[in-house]
């Protein structure tokens, strides 16, 4: 019930495309969903973040999707670029009183390649 | 310039040994993380600490110790009964729980043989 199971393993999409990364989760429990980008030999960054009070947050060239019901939330990166060239992990935690501990669960992460 | 600095960057150890990782960070953040990360298998919590002197176990504390006497350190000892020691080990920190932003450090990567 604590997993967060993330997908694909890894993408390869070419210079302006739209790369898609999936994120399914079990515990209703769950009102926090960050995503964070990591670069090799760094350590992961905070992308962005949305609650389940809304379906779609964006920044820039990146949105999140949620949907509740299913229990899924993706990351879509529009006009990808060869500087997207990253790690991304999908997450996921609770804000509520005392659960909230600040404890991160982390899906299992998707290297993403942008082809130039 | 603030930031969070882990230390060595690579270690490298004989099996039996226990090895302690360095995590310190002068951003006045109050709580600290530290992370397991294995390929395929995302960022996984070690142990974590809200405040001075006070760290609970996340969910593989197993073979692992923290301390948390400075408000700025929180290092990380992995003993001899982590039966699969080698990894990539990262500490992170926040303001505050969430949905503040975890800040991590540049990582420890650890071999053990």
């Amino acid at each position: 019930q604590q997993q967060v199971k993330q997908s694909p393993q890894s993408l390869i999409v070419q210079k302006g495309g739209i790369s898609i990364i999936n994120c399914a989760y079990e515990n209703t429990a769950f009102d926090y969903f960050p995503w964070y980008q990591q670069f090799p030999g760094k350590g992961p960054a905070l992308l962005i973040a949305i609650r389940p009070d809304v379906s779609e947050k964006k920044e820039g060239r990146f949105t999140i999707s949620f949907n509740k019901s299913a229990k899924q939330f993706s990351l879509h990166i529009m006009d990808s670029q060869p500087g997207d060239s990253a790690t991304y992990f999908c997450a996921a935690s609770m804000l509520r009183g005392s659960s909230n501990t600040g404890k991160l669960i982390f899906g299992q992460g998707t290297t993403l390649q942008v082809k130039p | 310039d603030g930031g969070i600095t882990q230390s060595p960057k690579y270690l490298f150890r004989k099996e039996g040994q226990n090895v302690t990782l360095s995590c310190e960070q002068n951003l006045n953040h109050d709580a600290m993380y530290w992370y397991r990360q294995d390929p395929g298998q995302g960022l996984r919590l070690i142990y974590y600490s809200q405040i001075v002197n006070d760290f609970q176990k996340g969910d593989i504390a197993e073979g692992y110790s923290v301390s948390r006497e400075k408000k700025e350190s929180f290092p990380l000892t992995v003993t001899s009964a982590q039966k699969n020691p080698t990894a990539f080990y990262l500490c992170a920190s926040s303001p505050r729980p969430l949905p503040y932003e975890q800040y991590f450090g540049p990582g420890t990567r650890l071999t053990v043989t």
